[in-house]
């Protein structure tokens, strides 16, 4: 399978404990997207990267989320001292994106990672 | 006003009939244009992209595009009880950072 992989696919945590997530982009894709879905809602922004780079990072990205992605490749989200507000899909895209083309990239989806927090 | 709006539906069409989904953007700077279908429980699955004003055909799918209207439309020949889904249209306003707003979906229903 060549597509976006994340992982774990459920996380059942407890308020105030520490998450971390993984995505695997589409091999040679160089940007990367987070992003957060809830319930009856659209897919919210949260942060990106081309290669290594983080470039942006949405207002909802409070201080307690981080991430990376150190060469490149896979993509880390950490979420410290989860809230219940935090419970929510957690989706990686990849894209491959080319100067000058830039506008038409399309991004491909991973299977997302389900977040409950009890 | 919502930058992406779409009607939530649910549309109901019966089996073989066109289903038709609608989409309007606020910012009228935005570039590119893409529809994802998503089952219930399931992450988004890109199935149409449409940069340039007029229609796009794909098998069954055209996606049309009026950027003097701000409106993008998925039409979907010859529905079948598989396309039951939501459909999320998503706008990209910004050519550097490439990032996606998204609606909120419609729920489309093909009745057997």
């Amino acid at each position: 399978d060549t597509g976006v992989s994340q992982d774990p696919r459920h996380k059942i945590t407890k308020r105030g404990q520490n998450v971390t997530f993984r995505c695997d982009p589409i091999s040679e894709h160089n940007r990367l997207y987070w992003y957060r879905q809830t319930l009856g809602q659209g897919p919210e922004f949260l942060t990106y990267f081309q290669n290594e780079a983080q470039l942006e990072k949405s207002r909802l990205l409070s201080d307690r989320f981080s991430a990376e992605r150190p060469k490149g490749s896979f993509s880390t989200l950490e979420i410290q001292r989860t809230e219940q507000g935090d419970s929510a899909m957690y989706l990686c895209a990849s894209s491959d994106w080319t100067s000058g083309l830039s506008s038409y990239n399309e991004q491909f989806f991973g299977p997302g990672t389900r977040l409950t927090v009890l | 006003q919502k930058e992406v709006e779409q009607n939530s539906g649910p549309l109901s069409v019966p089996e073989g009939a066109i289903a038709s989904l609608n989409c309007t953007y606020s910012d009228r700077g935005s570039q590119s244009f893409f529809w994802y279908r998503q089952y219930s429980g399931k992450s988004p699955e890109l199935i149409m992209s449409i940069y340039s004003n007029g229609d796009k055909e794909d098998g069954r799918f055209t996606a049309q595009l009026n950027k003097a209207s701000q409106y993008v439309s998925l039409l979907i020949r010859d529905s079948q009880p598989s396309d039951s889904a939501t459909y999320l249209c998503a706008v990209n306003r910004d050519g550097a950072t490439n990032k996606l707003i998204f609606g909120t979906g419609t729920l489309l229903a093909v009745q057997p």
